[in-house]
């Protein structure tokens, strides 16, 4: 079965210092991957998306994500955190066609 | 920019309450989609609608029915809500996948507390 893994639940931050969030997928083919992230009390807002090509993505707000096949994995990433940024992220996946499968999300908190 | 609007964001219910949940979008799209969301478990699709009076069950139908009598509109209804229903609520569209998987865009989301 198709599913989406995010490892983490929560993590935490200083403000400046950089971040990783991690994606694992489970699929045969090649799927098309997403990025949301969810501010307190709103819907989710795409932040990158990856269909094909090059494998380092660049989103909005300064996040991008690198896909890599050999670990089924589409990490996303930020350089240096602003508190601006303590939010909910999630990954998800689709195989081509009109529905996604979303992980469970990452709780991120930046510390000042 | 698209824009996904719910007619709620915040809903109190008593059990087994008929409740509607609205949802409308402006951008034309095909398809549009009915997610609930609880802590730790993410997005889990209940119904997703791929054209006008058109209906596709998710992961998680039971309890929950769907309406779409028009393109931009699409309706999700608890014929008698429990308390394992309190949850947030998404709606989402997207247009119709072509050569790639097409990107969805979520309203804000409807809070539902059910007593």
């Amino acid at each position: 079965a198709q599913s989406v893994t995010q490892p983490d639940i929560h993590i935490t931050v200083s403000e400046g210092a950089s971040l990783e969030l991690r994606c694992n997928y489970s699929y045969g083919a090649t799927p098309y991957l997403f990025w949301y992230v969810q501010s307190p009390g709103q819907g989710l807002q795409l932040l990158l998306k990856y269909f094909s090509g090059d494998t380092l993505v660049q989103g909005i707000k300064g996040f991008e994500a690198e896909f890599k096949r050999s670990q089924s994995s589409f990490n996303l990433r930020k350089p240096s955190v602003h508190w601006s940024d303590a939010a909910e992220y999630f990954c998800a996946v689709g195989l081509g066609g009109n529905k996604l499968v979303f992980g469970a999300g990452t709780i991120l908190r930046v510390k000042s | 920019d698209v824009k996904v609007t719910q007619s709620s964001r915040y809903l109190v219910k008593r059990t087994g309450e008929k409740v509607f949940l609205e949802c409308v979008q402006d951008m034309d799209h095909e398809n549009m989609f009915w997610y609930r969301q609880d802590p730790g478990l993410g997005l889990r699709l209940i119904y997703f609608s791929y054209d006008v009076k058109m209906k596709e069950k998710g992961d998680i139908p039971e309890g929950y029915s769907v309406s779409r009598e028009k393109k931009e509109r699409f309706s999700l209804i608890l014929e008698s809500a429990s308390t394992n229903q309190t949850s947030m609520y998404l709606c989402a569209s997207s247009s119709r996948a072509r050569e790639y998987q097409e990107t969805q865009y979520f309203g804000p989301g409807t809070r539902l507390l059910v007593l």
